[in-house]
Formats: C-alpha cells, sequence, structure tokens
C-alpha cells in the first residue's frame, strides 16, 4: 500500500496568515493527489484535485502543488471559514490511502 | 445536482453484522466510482473500498478483506457497505462518496454512525 506521510499534524496560525501543509506519499503517484477540508460532525469536502486543480466553488485562496511524490497545499490568507482539518488522499493506486490530517488552529 | 443520503445510526453486538446504503441522485450513478471511507472517534480518514456499479467488481483494502462486502444496485442506485463480524473496533462513523469518472470523492453522503458494543 501506498503511504501518505502529512507535515505538521497541527498548525497554529492567525487569520491573514500564508500557510503550508506538505503530503509525501512513500512512492510516485504523478498528480493523482487530493486534497479535503473536514470540519468536526462533517464529511470531507473535496478542494484541490489532480495536484493543483481547483474544485469548482473553492476560494482562490487555497492551490495545490506537486507531483511524484511531494504535494503542499497553501492557503495564501487564512480566513475564519477555514480553521479545520485537512487531508491529502491519494487516487493513483489501490488502496486509495489518506494522510494522517493537518488539524489548522487558531494562535 | 449530485447527492448521497445514506442510511440512518446503528447499534450492533460484537460479532453480528451491518448493512448501511448510500443512495444517490443526479449525476450517472452506474459509472461513477463510489467509496466507502471510515473514520472512527478522533480519528483520520480511512478508505476501506469501492465500486464502479456497471463493473460490478468491488476492491477492498486488503486489512478487510472477507469481513467486508461491497455491491450496487443500479436500479435504485444505492450502493451498500455490509461489515461482517463487528468488533468494537469497527466504531466509526461510515461515509459514502463518489466521482464522476474518478476515484477522489468529490461529493459525500451525511455519514452514518455505527457503534459496536455489548
Amino acid at each position: 500500500d501506498i503511504q501518505m506521510t502529512q507535515s505538521p499534524s497541527t498548525l497554529s496560525a492567525s487569520v491573514g496568515d500564508r500557510v503550508t501543509i506538505t503530503c509525501r506519499a512513500s512512492q510516485s503517484i504523478s498528480s493523482w493527489l487530493a486534497w479535503y477540508q473536514q470540519k468536526p460532525g462533517k464529511a470531507p469536502n473535496l478542494l484541490i484535485y489532480e495536484a493543483s486543480s481547483l474544485e469548482s466553488g473553492i476560494p482562490s485562496r487555497f492551490s495545490g502543488s506537486g507531483s511524484g511524490t511531494e504535494f503542499t497545499l497553501t492557503i495564501s490568507s487564512l480566513q475564519p471559514d477555514d480553521f479545520a482539518t485537512y487531508y491529502c488522499q491519494q487516487y493513483d493506486s489501490f488502496p486509495y490511502t489518506f494522510g494522517q490530517g493537518t488539524k489548522l488552529e487558531i494562535k | 445536482q449530485v447527492q448521497l443520503v445514506q442510511s440512518g445510526a446503528e447499534v450492533k453486538r460484537p460479532g453480528s453484522s451491518v448493512k448501511v446504503s448510500c443512495k444517490a441522485s443526479g449525476g450517472s450513478f452506474s459509472t461513477d466510482a463510489i467509496s466507502w471511507v471510515r473514520q472512527a472517534p478522533g480519528q483520520g480518514l480511512e478508505w476501506i473500498g469501492g465500486i464502479i456499479p456497471l463493473l460490478e467488481t468491488a476492491h477492498y483494502t486488503q486489512r478487510f478483506q472477507g469481513r467486508l462486502t461491497i455491491t450496487a444496485d443500479e436500479s435504485t442506485s444505492t450502493a451498500y457497505l455490509e461489515v461482517n463480524s463487528l468488533r468494537s473496533d469497527d466504531t466509526a462513523v461510515y461515509f459514502c462518496a463518489r466521482g464522476t469518472n474518478t476515484w477522489r470523492g468529490e461529493t459525500w453522503g451525511q455519514g452514518t454512525r455505527v457503534t459496536v458494543t455489548s
């Protein structure tokens, strides 16, 4: 199975900050990577697909980059609604594993 | 509008089985990829299996092989997840998700809480 490792596990930041979350795959997954946001008690919400494509309806302050084994999710200017947990997921090969999550907290 | 609506919460005894449903509306159910993802209390997301209804073949995470059965009924646009031989560590929220021509989760169900307790 492909292992997905996110860092950091927890990130404390303030409204207006620029933040970056990293996701590493244990083997190359080309660009078959998605990023999701999840709030407590809710289903995940797709933000980014194919590593860098913005899902329809997602604000442009979210962006993704990378290919192969190293990927990043950047939020250019944090808004109050962005404090949540973020997950990466590879969909290159079965099983379609997730990273362990990054909890973005208010500083 | 593409939507997924899941069945309600379940409380089960260890050793029993549970079957969770996921009804789709909108889109093209037969050719969509339906994934099942679970989230234990306070934990992260875990992809456990999926199916493309038209192809009928389900894929499973190896550690659940033999305990999970994923099926789909094209006539009712409903996918099902059955978990057998339930254990306390199967207590989790189970989500279905669908993607059009892709296995990424573009649309998600609201989740079904399954509690396994004696």
